[in-house]
């Protein structure tokens, strides 16, 4: 059974860079037509897409946050990884790891989550 | 930008049926599949619907779902409703290669 789990700093002040890191058991990252994605969902408010990942590098990230995003996988390590930089505290969520599936290249869905992780931007 | 637009809350009762829509406000809903997920309160995300109207592995068959081209919409519909399906459910497409969530929407089972 594939396995997602995020790790890093709860607590990330302004202006600085959050840093994320998501590791994958029971599957691999390198597996051909799934990509690794990031979605966040600020306290009481709905999901919003960040940015997803290919095993070889290749990324998408979402038009409103992509010029503070670096999303990237290290294949060998099973985990892929997000960086937000200069933060605010909009950026305060929780953020979701999760597996997007493209379903033979005909879709694009999240069938596997993390169980997310808190993160709280503040001085 | 693509946006999806879903019902803030809805409520009905046990036994009953209840139908969830998710507006599509440019381009055709019918060129890019749409998805369902619902959200236990404290919980991550779970699919019951890909590719309009695939139910996943162990949803049961009471969860189904559609698109409607005329309203540029899709719908998800819940029927012998449960109390466990109180839940939020968010729609979800994409645009190209910018995947997209609806806003989601708080269903009540009362």
């Amino acid at each position: 059974q594939l396995q997602l789990q995020e790790s890093g700093p709860g607590l990330v002040k302004p202006s600085e860079t959050l840093s994320l890191t998501c590791t994958v058991s029971g599957g691999s990252v390198s597996s051909l037509s799934y990509f690794w994605g990031w979605i966040r969902q600020p306290p009481g408010k709905g999901l919003e897409w960040i940015g997803s990942v290919y095993s070889s590098g290749a990324t998408y990230y979402s038009p409103s946050l992509k010029s503070r995003v670096t999303i990237s996988v290290d294949t060998s390590k099973k985990e892929f990884s997000l960086k937000l930089s200069s933060v605010t505290a909009a950026d305060t969520a929780v953020y979701y790891c999760a597996r997007d599936n493209t379903n033979g290249w005909s879709t694009f869905y999240f069938d596997y989550w993390g169980q997310g992780t808190l993160v709280t931007v503040s001085s | 930008n693509v946006m999806l637009t879903q019902p803030h809350s809805v409520s009905e009762s046990p036994g009953k049926t209840v139908t969830i829509s998710c507006t599509r406000s440019s381009g055709n809903i019918a060129n890019s599949f749409v998805q369902w997920y619902q959200q236990r309160p404290g919980s991550s995300p779970t699919p019951v619907i890909f590719e309009n109207n695939q139910r996943p592995s162990g949803v049961p068959d009471r969860f189904s779902g559609s698109i409607d081209r005329s309203s540029n919409s899709a719908s998800l519909t819940i029927s012998e409703l449960r109390t466990e399906d109180e839940a939020d459910y968010y729609c979800q497409s994409y645009d190209g290669s910018d995947r997209v969530f609806g806003g989601g929407t708080k269903l009540t089972v009362l």
